[in-house]
C-alpha cells in the first residue's frame, strides 16, 4: 500500500516550452501532495504544498507563475514548469500525505528527471 | 520547524548493525519522527517512523528516548544493497518535511 507514481519519469524538451509532471496517490486518497526538487548531490528541497481544491503554497524563492501546480483531485497532482530554461533542469520528486490517518506519512513518488536543451 | 542533524557520511562492512543517530533539539509535542531512505535517482522509500521509545519493522528498528531530542536508527546486519542516503525528519500533520543533508551511507563487502 501507500504507492504515489509520477509520469513522465525522464523528460528532454527544448528551451521555452512547458512541461507537466503528474503525481498520483494509486491506492491512497492524499489531501496534501508535496512537490520537491533534487539538484545532483544535494538534498531535497520543498517548492510547494498543494490541497485539493485550494492554491498551492509556494517556498519562498520559488516562482508561482513558473511553476504552476494543480490539485484536482485527492489522487491527482500536477506540477507545469512553465517556459522552460536549463537551470530547470533537474530532478522533480513528488510526495502525498495519506488523508484521515495519523500520523499522516508523506510517501514519495520515483522522480521525474526534466533535462532542459 | 524542527531541524535536524545528522553525520555527513557513515561506512559500514557487510553483515555489520548500523546506527545512524539524528539530533532534533527542538522538536515539537505534537511531532513524530520519520527515517527515508533514498538511492541515486530515486524518490525516498520510507523506512519507519515513531513517536517515542522504540519501533521495529522488518527493516529496522528506531530508538527514541525520553526526552525526544534524538533518535537512532539501527540498520541490522546491513548489506551492499543498503548503501544510500538516509534522511531524518520531524514533523506532524502532512505539515511540510524540510531535509537536511542526509547521511551517505557506504556498505562495504
Amino acid at each position: 500500500g501507500a504507492v504515489v507514481s509520477q509520469h513522465p519519469s525522464r523528460v528532454i524538451c527544448k528551451s521555452g516550452t512547458s512541461v507537466k509532471i503528474e503525481c498520483r496517490s494509486l491506492d491512497f486518497q492524499a489531501t496534501t501532495m508535496f512537490w520537491y526538487r533534487q539538484f545532483p548531490k544535494k538534498s531535497l528541497m520543498l517548492m510547494a504544498t498543494s490541497n485539493e481544491g485550494s492554491k498551492a503554497t509556494y517556498e519562498q524563492g520559488v516562482e508561482k507563475d513558473k511553476f504552476l501546480i494543480n490539485h484536482a483531485s485527492l489522487t491527482l497532482s500536477t506540477l507545469t514548469v512553465t517556459s522552460a530554461h536549463p537551470e530547470d533542469s533537474s530532478f522533480y520528486i513528488c510526495s502525498a500525505a495519506i488523508s484521515g490517518r495519523m500520523p499522516d506519512t508523506q510517501y514519495f513518488g520515483p522522480g521525474t528527471r526534466l533535462t532542459v536543451l | 520547524l524542527a531541524k535536524t542533524t545528522q553525520p555527513i557520511s557513515m561506512d559500514s562492512y557487510e553483515g555489520q548493525e548500523v546506527n545512524i543517530t539524528c539530533s532534533h533539539n527542538n522538536i515539537a509535542t505534537n511531532d513524530y519522527i520519520t527515517w527515508y531512505q533514498q538511492f541515486p535517482s530515486q524518490g525516498p522509500r520510507f523506512i519507519i517512523q515513531g513517536y517515542k521509545t522504540k519501533v521495529t519493522n522488518e527493516v529496522a528498528s528506531l530508538f527514541i528516548p525520553a526526552d525526544r531530542k534524538s533518535s537512532t536508527l539501527s540498520l541490522p546486519r546491513v548489506s551492499l544493497s543498503d548503501t544510500a542516503v538516509y534522511y531524518c525528519l520531524v514533523g506532524y500533520s502532512s505539515y511540510k518535511l524540510i531535509f537536511g543533508s542526509g547521511t551517505r551511507l557506504l556498505v562495504r563487502p
